[in-house]
């Protein structure tokens, strides 16, 4: 079973703060996604990486960076959290060209 | 602009059967997703369709149409454990990006 794990399920923050998102996957995968969810708006896409090291900008990726030094490793990065990044983070993976991706349990952000 | 339209609710009854819609409007065309997810939850996959017609998977069926940008996922003998969101979902380029509508909330009552 294709297993992909988010470091916290709740997390609450202050203004400024750095914050770190980690997720992890034991599948593999070249491919790994970070991705909000907010009400009304759906998944957005913020960063995205094909390759250790190797990462593309999403729909909205200000405010945020990503770092992938090992292929099962892809961490999420507020430099300055803000409250207007209040919201539920999904991670996901998938091989290259495949059509399915694995998404993680998520994580909610609260940001104060 | 990329542009992705679905429901936001809808309601059916045990039983019967519905049928979600998304139509895309999008730069390019490389394969249409559904994804259920249950409150609280991860969404996880249902289908891909890329090429036209209707693909079957037990109980729910996904059709697409790519000329007239148009997608639906079918969900049959519809059981209270159905009650989810359906995200709909394309793939516009040759890369492994989806870009997602913003879900239909589907609820199913005795």
């Amino acid at each position: 079973d294709v297993k992909v794990t988010q470091s916290s399920r709740y997390l609450v923050k202050r203004t400024g703060e750095k914050v770190f998102l980690e997720c992890v996957q034991d599948m593999d995968h070249e491919n790994m996604f970070w991705y909000r969810q907010d009400p009304g708006l759906g998944l957005r896409l913020i960063y995205f990486s094909y390759d250790v090291k190797m990462k593309e900008k999403g729909d909205i990726p200000e405010g945020y960076s990503v770092s992938r030094e090992k292929k099962e490793r892809f961490s999420l990065i507020l430099e300055s959290a803000s409250t207007n990044q209040t919201s539920m983070y999904l991670c996901a993976s998938s091989f290259q060209g495949d059509y399915e991706q694995y998404f993680g349990p998520g994580t909610r952000l609260t940001v104060t | 602009g990329q542009n992705i339209d679905q429901p936001t609710e809808m309601t059916a009854t045990e039983g019967a059967i519905v049928q979600i819609n998304c139509t895309y409007q999008t730069s390019g065309f490389n394969g249409l997703f559904w994804y259920q997810q249950h409150a609280g939850e991860a969404p996880t996959f249902l289908s891909y369709n890329v090429l036209d017609g209707l693909e079957e998977k037990g109980r729910f069926s996904s059709f697409l149409s790519r000329s007239k940008g148009y997608s639906y996922l079918l969900l049959k003998e519809l059981q209270m454990k159905d009650s989810a969101s359906y995200l709909c979902a394309v793939r516009c380029d040759n890369t492994d990006k989806l870009i997602f509508g913003t879900g239909t909330r589907l609820q199913v009552f005795p």
